[in-house]
């Protein structure tokens, strides 16, 4: 059984600001690695899917990083702004079944 | 390319009554995911089907959940006898599939209140 955690549970920052939150998965029988933003009453929306050990995956401010030897993944908001305010989660797969994290829930104060 | 719809948004049934939740893929996505949100926790894995077929239904309760995805028309998660512990947000996500791992799209979700 795979078990994900994400740490900090929630985050409070300033505009400006930049911040990063982890999230740390079993690295036997890993396979893959999304992160996802889930905004309030919306779709949580894909950010990223990583596979590759080293792998970096950058979307305008929001980039991502994968150890797959040691299971940790970070994601990293550069100068946040409110409209990052959201849940961000993580969730791993070594199947076709997502395991999520309980989400790191950001707020960005302007 | 419209996203992953799911219907209805909110659904409200009594105990004992049956629940239909259903779930429109992205177009041109043949594989479909559901997961559940119980209050104060994460999404958790339900059920993997493809067109036809349950391919994994390791996350569904052994009784009174069902799942199927039709040839033809929208996947339908059916909840019999609802209890109270069912309330909950059901989503549903969809993917093309061309490898393990491939990107799921998620939908909005149906929040299912059972008085």
């Amino acid at each position: 059984i795979l078990n994900v955690e994400q740490s900090p549970q929630s985050l409070h920052v300033q505009e400006g600001d930049s911040t990063n939150f982890t999230c740390s998965f079993p690295s036997s029988n890993f396979y893959a690695l999304h992160w996802y933003r889930w905004e309030t009453a919306k779709s949580p929306e894909a950010l990223f899917v990583m596979t590759l050990n080293g792998d970096e995956k950058k979307k305008g401010r929001i980039s991502a990083t994968l150890n797959t030897k040691e299971g940790y993944s970070y994601l990293y908001i550069k100068g946040s702004q409110p409209e990052d305010s959201a849940t961000y989660l993580c969730a791993s797969s070594n199947t076709d079944k997502l395991i999520f994290g309980t989400g790191t829930r950001l707020q960005v104060f302007p | 390319n419209a996203g992953v719809m799911q219907n209805p948004r909110h659904l409200v049934r009594r105990r004992g009554q049956e629940a239909r939740l259903r779930c429109s893929p992205m177009k041109g996505h043949s594989h479909v995911y559901w997961y559940r949100q119980l209050p104060e926790e994460g999404l958790k894995f339900m059920v993997y089907l493809q067109k036809e077929n349950i391919i994994d239904e390791s996350g569904m309760p052994k009784e009174r959940f069902s799942a199927e995805f039709p040839k033809e028309g929208p996947s339908i998660l059916r909840i019999q006898q609802v209890v109270r512990g069912d309330s909950a947000a059901y989503f549903c996500a969809s993917s093309p599939r061309t490898s393990v791992g491939s990107e799921q799209y998620f939908g909005p979700g149906t929040r299912l209140t059972v008085t």
